[in-house]
């Protein structure tokens, strides 16, 4: 068990850039989840899909937000024209089932110059 | 809004059982209450999950109390590698909002030397 793996684990970029953050998941587990998380704040919840289907999504993830997993395992977080107001840490998490807990990866951190 | 309620901050000496409490007075049948952990720089780790029963594993001790209105997580010999925000979640894993983990702002636990 490899864990939750998130590529990069920064990024720097100035305002207006597309940035794109990648999630690998555990193996086999077919529920993928997108956090945010801001300083001194409990994640909040963006995203999540179910095999290649995104299912249930935030009103926090604006047009600019966009997530993929096109083939069921790895997933991608998409973001466009990026403000200053999307610095935080991007979080990951999978799980088997609804009910069997969700693991996260350790995040992304990204910073808009 | 999150549905639980948690002290802010707690200490506990290196060595005790560190009691953790949750309450989540407004809990319906169909949630689970669950617990994670984040050090710092780091993502959420799972601790431990229920519904009704107490639960233990090779972490921690969950206790719930007949009503189902609050909870205790016990840490029962806390070392400074305990040091985290800690936070207790309900969730309805068989709702509509299947994907949702929603964190409050947690209790950061200080353990003390």
């Amino acid at each position: 068990d490899t864990g939750v793996s998130q590529n990069p684990r920064h990024k720097i970029t100035k305002r207006g850039q597309n940035v794109t953050f990648r999630c690998d998941p555990i193996s086999e587990h077919n529920r993928l989840y997108w956090y945010r998380q801001t300083l001194g704040q409990g994640p909040e919840f963006l995203t999540y899909f179910q095999n290649e289907a995104q299912l249930e999504k935030s009103r926090l993830l604006s047009d600019r937000f966009s997530a993929e997993r096109p083939k069921g395992s790895f997933s991608t977080l998409e973001i466009q024209r990026t403000e200053q107001g999307d610095s935080a840490m991007y979080l990951c998490a999978s799980s088997m089932t609804g009910v069997q807990p969700q693991h996260f990866g350790d995040g992304t951190r990204l910073s808009i110059l | 809004d999150a549905k639980t309620t948690q002290p802010p901050s707690m200490d506990c000496a290196e060595g005790r059982a560190a009691n953790l409490p949750c309450n989540h007075s407004t809990i319906s049948g169909n949630e689970y209450v669950y617990w994670y952990r984040q050090i710092h720089s780091q993502g959420p780790q799972y601790i431990i999950h229920g519904l009704k029963n107490n639960e233990t594993n090779e972490m921690a001790s969950l206790i719930i109390t007949e009503d189902r209105k609050s909870s205790t997580l016990i840490l029962p010999h806390a070392t400074l590698r305990d040091t985290a925000v800690y936070y207790c979640i309900v969730r309805d894993v068989y709702g509509g909002s299947q994907g949702n983990l929603i964190f409050g702002k947690g209790t950061k636990l200080s353990v003390k030397p």
